[in-house]
């Protein structure tokens, strides 16, 4: 089992919708976690991070953890066309950044 | 991207020459990280410092070398490039601690061993 998993897709939305990307992870003791927004050919950029259960919101963002379940979730409400992009779900399992753990991303295409 | 730059930022060489990848950042971040990024795989760390002179392997280290002689400096060699190197590499920072251990990205290297 890899220690971060999300679904791959391409997940398609048509411009207006909620786009849901999901990610598990493995590591139990993991304790803060991060979403990462990339565009083709660029470098990742900090959508959001969350360290407590529940929502995190953050403009059209909402983040969503899950401890018992190892699930962290984020919702893009009014998705844009210009949110098209690979998102990566990161998992620091301490305070220390040697111990950082990303997924492979999801692929996001929002349809005007 | 601000603070954190890379250099080069595109490079082709061949095989079995030595190549060296600069990090430079203006943040005054302790922590610094070498990651690379191909398809299939996602970003994997390659070696990571916690301060000057102090380095320690990550996840893919063999054929790589790394080296902090400043806070703000973090070089990345390939001492013997094989085409298997060929990949995207980032540069990153942080300043861990209480709840501020995010990680920041500089641009990339596109490196193509031939």
């Amino acid at each position: 089992q890899k220690e971060v998993e999300q679904n791959s897709g391409p997940l398609s939305v048509p411009e207006g919708a909620i786009a849901s990307l999901n990610c598990t992870y493995s590591d139990r003791v993991s304790q803060s976690f991060f979403w990462y927004r990339q565009y083709s050919g660029k470098s990742p950029e900090l959508i959001m991070s969350i360290y407590s259960n529940g929502d995190k919101e953050d403009g059209r963002f909402t983040a969503q953890l899950n401890k018992a379940s190892q699930y962290v979730s984020l919702l893009i409400r009014d998705s844009q066309p210009s949110d098209s992009a690979t998102y990566l779900c990161a998992v620091n399992r301490d305070n220390y950044g040697q111990n950082f753990v990303f997924g492979p991303g999801t692929r996001l295409s929002v349809l005007p | 991207d601000a603070g954190i730059t890379q250099s080069p930022r595109h490079k082709v060489t061949e095989t079995g020459t030595p190549v060296t990848l600069r990090c430079h950042q203006t943040e005054n971040h302790r922590y610094m990280y070498w990651y690379r990024q191909d398809p299939g795989h996602g970003l994997r760390l390659i070696h990571y410092s916690y301060g000057v002179k102090d380095t320690d392997k990550g996840e893919v280290s063999d054929g790589y070398s790394v080296s902090r002689s400043k806070t703000e400096d973090f070089l990345l060699t390939l001492e013997s490039a094989t085409s298997s190197q060929t990949s995207v590499y980032f540069c990153a920072i942080s300043n861990p601690g209480l709840k501020t251990d995010t990680q920041y990205f500089g641009p990339g290297t596109r490196l193509t061993v031939l």
